[in-house]
């Protein structure tokens, strides 16, 4: 299985500050027809994740443009550009090249 | 809207075999991949299996020897077996839409908490 680890795993940052979340997979994520399937999930307190980005940086429908991400092969960041209160949740990262695993999450929270 | 709804017992006993349906409204099931996670409280998230009308079906490789999920076309639904479950199989059982073209996860029903206990 594809091992994901994520950086840091806990996150206080200023409202209105940016944020980088680090994910890294123990495999190349690139598909042998050309796509990178790594997707970024955010999960706020007591709901079920939300994907906010999939095939490394295709923001979801409805998802704030002040989240982004980047990254190729096995190193992938997702950033938070300025910092909100509805922001507060943990976000896994997670891959879908090969069977799916997730990684262990990033705590976020308000400093 | 694409709605998913996971139904079953919250509470099972060990060794017995846990049981949950998905029932899946607002699209057709057609053409994609739907999918089991679960999470156990407070901590991460772990694929369980996934499975197309196509037939096409992988199963997490720690638990593929006590698995076994089915798709029930006509009427929305989706359904997992977990055989012979221990206390560690206590968690949030999500299911989930994964669209082909994104090997992704883009509806998440609401979850439904099954505890193994006697």
């Amino acid at each position: 299985d594809v091992l994901m680890t994520q950086s840091p795993l806990s996150l206080s940052v200023t409202l209105g500050q940016p944020a980088s979340i680090s994910c890294r997979s123990s495999e190349s994520l690139e598909h042998s027809h050309g796509n990178t399937y790594l997707n970024w999930f955010q999960q706020r307190p007591g709901q079920s994740p939300r994907r906010l980005i999939y095939k490394v940086s295709n923001r979801d429908s409805g998802v704030p443009d002040r989240f982004s991400g980047s990254g190729s092969g096995t190193n992938f960041t997702l950033k938070i550009s300025k910092m909100e209160a509805e922001d507060v949740g943990v976000y896994y990262c997670m891959q879908g090249t090969h069977w799916p695993t997730f990684g262990p999450g990033t705590k976020v929270n308000i400093k | 809207q694409v709605q998913l709804r996971e139904s079953g017992p919250g509470l099972v006993k060990p060794s017995e075999t846990l049981s949950l349906t998905c029932s899946v409204s607002g699209a057709s099931m057609r053409d994609y991949y739907w999918s089991w996670i679960r999470q156990v409280p407070g901590k991460g998230l772990e694929w369980i299996a996934y499975k197309h009308n196509n037939g096409d079906t992988k199963y997490n490789s720690a638990l593929q020897s006590r698995v076994t999920m089915s798709l029930d076309m006509s009427n929305s639904q989706f359904s997992l077996k977990l055989r012979t479950v221990t206390a560690a199989d206590t968690a949030i059982y999500f299911c989930v839409r994964q669209p082909a073209d994104t090997a992704s996860f883009d509806y998440w029903g609401r979850g439904t908490l099954v505890i193994v206990s006697s």
